[in-house]
């Protein structure tokens, strides 16, 4: 059975300081891969999308992908209160349709 | 771009009787997928569309469940003789072919 797996936390850490998430998947042949945020009660918001090795930046945040360690993680530098929420791992498998395989998230807590 | 919209915000009914939520996907989106989330979970991945076809449905989907998207615009999802496990969380999402899912508000489900 294809998997996204996620620790589910609670992940805490300090105002300003670097959050850091991982998410793992079992299929070797995936090809996108993305990091969604969800505040309670709301719904999943998208943060990035990766495709290749390597990091890709976007503000705060960092995506790292490794597909031959089938790793996927997600770095939040400055941590604010405003970030803490669940953090969605997601994937879309090799020679499927699109839709997206999450992961069961990370709660992050960031305390002032 | 308006964003995906769904409707009810929130259904709560009693055991057994049928529901039917409404998705409003982008509108220049041809693909829709249905999710569901229950608490302390990720989303879980029901069934798809490109344009009015149904392309995917997933092993959770069982006969109780039907979508529907009939002129490839707007998606119903229909539940008949409601069950206690099918409190959740119905989300939808619209993408323009394999690109980013966008996901609505969702219809949260409440069975007395």
């Amino acid at each position: 059975q294809k998997e996204v797996e996620q620790n589910s936390g609670p992940l805490s850490v300090p105002e300003g300081a670097i959050a850091s998430l991982n998410c793992t998947y079992s299929d070797r042949g995936s090809q996108s891969f993305f990091w969604y945020r969800q505040y309670s009660g709301k719904s999943p918001e998208l943060i990035m999308s990766i495709y290749s090795n390597g990091d890709k930046e976007d503000g705060r945040f960092t995506a790292q992908l490794n597909k031959a360690s089938q790793y996927v993680s997600l770095l939040i530098r400055d941590s604010q209160p405003s970030d803490s929420a669940t953090y969605l791992c997601a994937v879309v498998f090799s020679g499927n349709t699109g839709k997206l395989i999450f992961g069961q998230g990370t709660t992050l807590q960031v305390k002032p | 771009d308006t964003g995906v919209s769904q409707n009810p915000r929130h259904k709560i009914t009693k055991r057994g009787q049928n529901v039917t939520f409404r998705c409003d996907p982008i509108s220049e989106h041809n693909r829709l997928y249905w999710y569901r989330q229950t608490l302390g979970q990720g989303p879980e991945f029901l069934t798809y569309f490109q344009n009015e076809a149904q392309l995917e449905k997933s092993r959770l989907l069982s006969d109780r469940f039907s979508a529907e998207r009939p002129k490839g615009s707007f998606s119903t999802l229909e539940i008949q003789r409601t069950e206690q496990g099918d409190s959740a969380m119905y989300l939808c999402a619209s993408s323009l072919g394999v690109g980013t899912q966008h996901f609505g508000d969702g219809t949260r489900l409440s069975i007395l």
